[in-house]
Parts: C-alpha cells; structure tokens; sequence
C-alpha cells in the first residue's frame, strides 16, 4: 500500500515569494493534516481536513498561509508571501476514519522549506 | 491545552544498551503513537498505543492511560535506533489531532 506522498522534498525561496505544497494521502483516508515542525521542536498542527471540509485550522496563520482540500483527496498547502520564520518541514498526514480521533496517523518525508 | 512532556530530552547510549523513554501528558487522551523520525526527516510509525502494552522486535510500549503515562523501551539498541522519538496524543475528544511532545534526542554510538 502507498504511503502518504509529498512534493517537492526541499524548497528554497526568497522571503516575500510564494509557494506551494502538495499532499497526496493513503488511499481511502478520510482525514489529512498539515503540520509545521521548526527544528528542533515537535510538529504543530497548522489544519485539518475532514474530507474536503476544515475541522481545526485555529493554528493556520491565514493572512498568508491557505490550504486546499479538492474532491477529498489531494491537498495543497500555499504561503504567500514567505517570511524567514516559515523556514521549517512541512509534514502531510492522513488517518482512515472520518472521526479523527481514535485513528493511527501516517505522515508523509515532508517538504524541507528554506526561506532566504 | 494538553501538555505532552517527554523526558529524557537527549539519550547518549552504547550500542547493546537499553533504554526507556516516557512521555506523561495531562489531559485524558483518546489516541497515542509513538514515533521515530529519521535522520532524513521522515517520522516512523512505532506504536499506535492508546492503552496496554505492545511490542515489536527490541522495542516495546506501555501506555497507563489512568496515570497519564507511556514508555517506550528499547532494548539491545543499534546506531539505526538514533534519531528522535516523540509521543503524540489526541485529546478525549471526536475530530482532535495529534499533539506532539518535544521529542527525545537518541544517540547510540558503536
């Protein structure tokens, strides 16, 4: 069975650009998730999808960080414009329940970003 | 919010030792993972634990949800076994995600 996918592996962009993220979850999962993990520290979770429907993105900074769920499957995570503190891994995971809880999460190699 | 406190941070060991690794959280938990993230960033699942004890070749997990607890046990460790370790938790409560502790540094040298 395929694991969660990610693309690009490592991103470097100047601050002020943009950029974009992009996850494809197990097959058949319900849930998927964005998490940001600075170096150093745990993830932290920046949003969760049921579906294609939001359920958390309390911790989403939305004045340049959006997110995308299409058809419930594939997601896009975007920032615009980049700041040098967005510099971190971003992580995708999914889990196969639509209630999130109660629900092993797989996490995806993540998306190196370096901001300059 | 819950808090999810690993210890030791940073876990310098021989390679055949073993060890134990705890993570105490603070709030009623309905999930617990234990993972390992690889030198290359990847994180590995170990354990999906929300209670009991489980094991898996040189490495075992106990998770005492009444006492708010789990320990990762590695025994007989290898330099493959380096890398960070962190628990995860999800609250007692539908639609939560996984809290992450700070993780713990593990380092086993030849």
């Amino acid at each position: 069975e395929a694991g969660v996918a990610q693309s690009p592996r490592y991103k470097i962009i100047e601050k002020r650009q943009s950029v974009a993220f992009w996850c494809n979850p197990i097959s058949g999962h319900a849930t998927l998730y964005w998490y940001q993990q600075i170096l150093g520290q745990g993830p932290k979770l920046l949003i969760q999808f049921q579906n294609n429907g939001v359920v958390d993105d309390s911790q989403l900074p939305k004045d340049r960080f959006s997110a995308e769920r299409l058809k419930g499957v594939d997601s896009t995570l975007k920032i615009q414009p980049a700041k040098l503190e967005d510099s971190a891994v971003y992580l995708c995971a999914s889990s196969l329940v639509s209630a999130a809880w109660d629900a092993e999460a797989f996490f995806g190699q993540g998306t190196r970003l370096t901001v300059v | 919010g819950i808090q999810v406190e690993q210890s030791p941070p940073d876990l310098i060991l021989q390679e055949g030792a073993n060890s134990t690794l705890r993570c105490n959280f603070s709030d009623s938990v309905n999930n617990l993972q234990w993972f390992h993230q690889n030198p290359w960033g990847q994180l590995i699942n170990l354990f999906y634990i929300p209670s009991g004890t489980k094991q898996n070749g040189r490495l075992s997990a106990t998770t005492v949800a009444t006492e708010r607890y789990s320990l990762l046990y590695i025994s007989s460790s290898q330099t493959t076994d380096s890398g960070v370790y962190f628990c995860a938790v999800t609250l007692d409560q539908a639609g939560t995600a996984l809290i992450f502790g700070k993780g713990t540094t593990l380092s086993v040298s030849s």
